[in-house]
């Protein structure tokens, strides 16, 4: 069974930093790309990060671009996004998506990130 | 960036009618399309990938069509459980983009 467990999120300060994770297990875990999304509360899913299953390359939204990293570690089936300069509009839950063809076949429960002071 | 337009915003029907919802690409997405649906309180569930193709799981009362920039997602008969929000998204290029949703409500 394939499951995303996704772990870090919080509150933190606007300009602060926060580090999420999405632990995958039921999978070959490096043979998929993977993919964040996000959805601030209220609102639709929004498209954030996207890597390619060896981690070499990524691909960024805009409105994260040069803010978040996302990478990954396949020998611990692990995924992580460092979110620095975080901007009140960054509040939403993220969750981590294991992609198919490139749509999304398993989602993750998600992680709330709340950015205010 | 692509934008995907869904219409409408609100669907509101009967339990056991049929349920048609549209995705608008403001450029060719060929079939690269998807179609998730959402409860609140949940993650999102893969309904419908290469515009057409059902998730495994998925009943057969879900089917998609389309391609290019119109497509569809029917719900042929309405169930209790089938009340909720679908997004349609495209992988067709970067940045991967999401409709807005529409909201199936009980009418």
């Amino acid at each position: 069974e394939v499951q995303l467990l996704e772990s870090g999120g919080g509150l933190v300060q606007p300009g602060g930093s926060l580090r999420l994770s999405c632990a995958a297990s039921g999978f070959t875990f490096s043979s998929y790309d993977m993919t964040w999304v996000r959805q601030a509360p209220g609102k639709g899913l929004v498209w954030v990060s996207t890597i390619s299953s060896t981690g070499v390359r990524t691909y960024y939204a805009d409105s994260v671009k040069g803010r978040f990293t996302f990478s990954r570690d396949n020998s611990k089936n692990t995924l992580y996004l460092q979110m620095n300069s975080l901007r009140a509009e960054d509040t939403a839950i993220y969750y981590c998506a294991k992609m198919k063809y490139g749509d999304l076949d398993y989602w993750g429960q998600g992680t709330l990130v709340t950015v205010s002071s | 960036e692509i934008v995907m337009t869904q219409s409408p915003a609100t669907l509101s029907v009967s339990p056991g009618e049929r349920a048609t919802l549209s995705c608008r690409a403001s450029q060719s997405v060929s079939s690269n399309l998807a179609w998730y649906q959402q409860k609140p309180g949940q993650a999102p569930r893969l309904l419908i990938y290469g515009a057409s193709t059902r998730a495994t799981g998925i009943p057969g009362r879900f089917s998609g069509s389309g391609s290019g920039t119109e497509f569809t997602l029917t719900i042929s008969s309405l169930q209790s459980e089938d009340f909720a929000v679908y997004y349609c998204h495209q992988y067709n290029n970067w940045p991967q983009t999401f409709g807005q949703g529409t909201k199936v409500e009980i009418k």
